[in-house]
């Protein structure tokens, strides 16, 4: 059984599209987050929701919108899809901010 | 939240125990040790935490020293499977924000 699952896992796009990627955890927990992994390979927080609420939010375009249905979604909306974008993103979840368990990642490409 | 370092690379012969050391000399009192490590192209992976003990799960143990400024993540018994790059990240009580730095990328040999 998948803990944290993402979909798609690869998506290649041409830049200004508007394209989605789902997350969901099936272990109960109440916060999720979105991380971006860039080429080299630094790794870096975007979002987190708590129980549906949007907790950290850094300093990321505004191209960018999580929406969270329930707490145990976390999809991540971009539009306007640029170069710059391609990336590996990562979904995570964790029970009150506690140890993060992280999705296996979808790798965006944008040409 | 406090810095970490990490050297960038370290080598392992397998069955060997994997020392890999982490320096944090500005961390707070109440700041946390956490380790992760992620293996090539897969999404990051928990190891373990503390905060001033030393710790110890089924995957590796955390040792802290007593001035709390640095602290080692041994894995007893490395396999090949071990190759990854392992995070170390001091974290607030107050935040669930992971910063990740650049890590130490462990190759572990036959």
């Amino acid at each position: 059984d998948t803990a944290v699952s993402q979909t798609p896992k690869y998506l290649v796009t041409q830049m200004g599209n508007d394209k989605s990627i789902k997350c969901e955890q099936n272990l109960g927990h109440d916060t999720m987050y979105w991380y971006k992994q860039d080429s080299k390979k630094f790794l870096k927080i975007m979002f987190s929701y708590n129980n549906k609420e949007l907790i950290i939010n850094e300093t990321v375009p505004n191209r960018f919108s999580p929406k969270s249905p329930d707490k145990a979604h976390l999809n991540l909306h971009i539009n306007s899809l640029e170069l710059g974008d391609s990336a590996v993103y990562f979904c995570a979840s964790s029970y009150s901010g506690n140890e993060q368990y992280f999705g296996p990642g979808t790798r965006l490409t944008v040409t | 939240d406090a810095k970490t370092t990490q050297p960038p690379s370290m080598d392992c012969a397998e069955g060997r125990a994997a020392n890999l050391p982490c320096n944090h000399s500005t961390i707070s009192g109440n700041e946390y040790v956490y380790w992760y490590r992620q293996i090539h192209s897969q999404g990051p992976q928990y190891i373990i935490h503390g905060l001033k003990n030393n710790e110890t799960n089924e995957m590796a143990s955390l040792i802290i020293t007593e001035d709390r400024k640095s602290s080692t993540l041994i894995l007893p018994h490395a396999t090949l499977r071990d190759t990854a790059v392992y995070y170390c990240i001091v974290r607030g009580p107050n935040t669930d924000k992971l910063i990740f730095g650049t890590g130490t990328r462990l190759q572990v040999f036959p």
